[in-house]
């Protein structure tokens, strides 16, 4: 593993079901973040995490959930998934909160 | 409310030529600015930063001037070359928002050969 992976690639789902993207790192980076990117909006911060053990609600937490149990995973949790989560999902570390953030390729998920 | 905003949804410039992307941003706590550029189907990659002590940064044939008077920051590229074709975000953070990145919604640069 090199920088950070995410899957899966790509996803889809039926609305009402629960589904994890899941996010490693492999640079012990201590913070940790979820983005959704939509057209015409740039990337939109979901939930942060500037340590192992915390977490934080970014711009868009509505209808997700993370955890950060260790300090090299960050999974995202779409409890009962709806139409308008469908977009790509990136994740993304850094080495503290003032560092510049690496992106993980995506996630792309289809919510039908 | 957008806070970052790139008011260009495309530009095409000549191979060779400079390429000028502007941003701009409403929050005055924003201290620390970045520029990502995104492939399809892959992440964003970081490019070039500037923090709010400087007003000039930088790197090979990449250039970020930020006028904070205007909040208003722009990346210059020169020479254009066409594998720098992509998707171009400008981001910032600071204030209550420190290590919280605020995206704009993105400028796609065509270069042709």
């Amino acid at each position: 593993i090199a920088g950070i992976t995410q899957a899966p690639t790509s996803q889809i789902l039926a609305a009402g079901r629960r589904m994890t993207l899941r996010c490693t790192q492999d640079m012990r980076h201590n913070a940790m973040y979820w983005y959704r990117q939509d057209l015409g909006l740039g990337l939109r911060l979901i939930h942060y995490s500037n340590t192992a053990g915390t977490t934080g609600k970014g711009e868009v937490p509505d209808g997700y959930s993370v955890s950060r149990a260790n300090t090299d995973d960050f999974p995202l949790t779409l409890a009962s998934a709806v139409p308008s989560q469908t977009s790509v999902y990136f994740c993304a570390s850094s080495s503290d909160r003032r560092g510049t953030q690496y992106f993980g390729p995506g996630t792309r998920l289809l919510v039908l | 409310d957008q806070q970052v905003k790139q008011n260009s949804p495309s530009l095409s410039v000549q191979e060779g030529r400079i390429s000028i992307l502007n941003c701009d941003y409403t929050n005055s706590m924003f201290d620390y600015f970045l520029w990502y550029k995104k492939y399809p189907a892959e992440g964003p990659t970081f490019l070039i930063s500037i923090s709010s002590i400087k007003d000039k940064n930088e790197d090979g044939r990449f250039t970020v001037f930020l006028n904070k008077s205007a909040k208003h920051l722009s990346l210059h590229i020169v020479p254009s070359q066409p594998g720098d074709s992509a998707v171009y975000f400008c981001a910032a953070s600071g204030g209550t928002s420190y290590g919280k990145l605020t995206f704009g919604q993105g400028t796609i640069l065509t270069v042709h050969p």
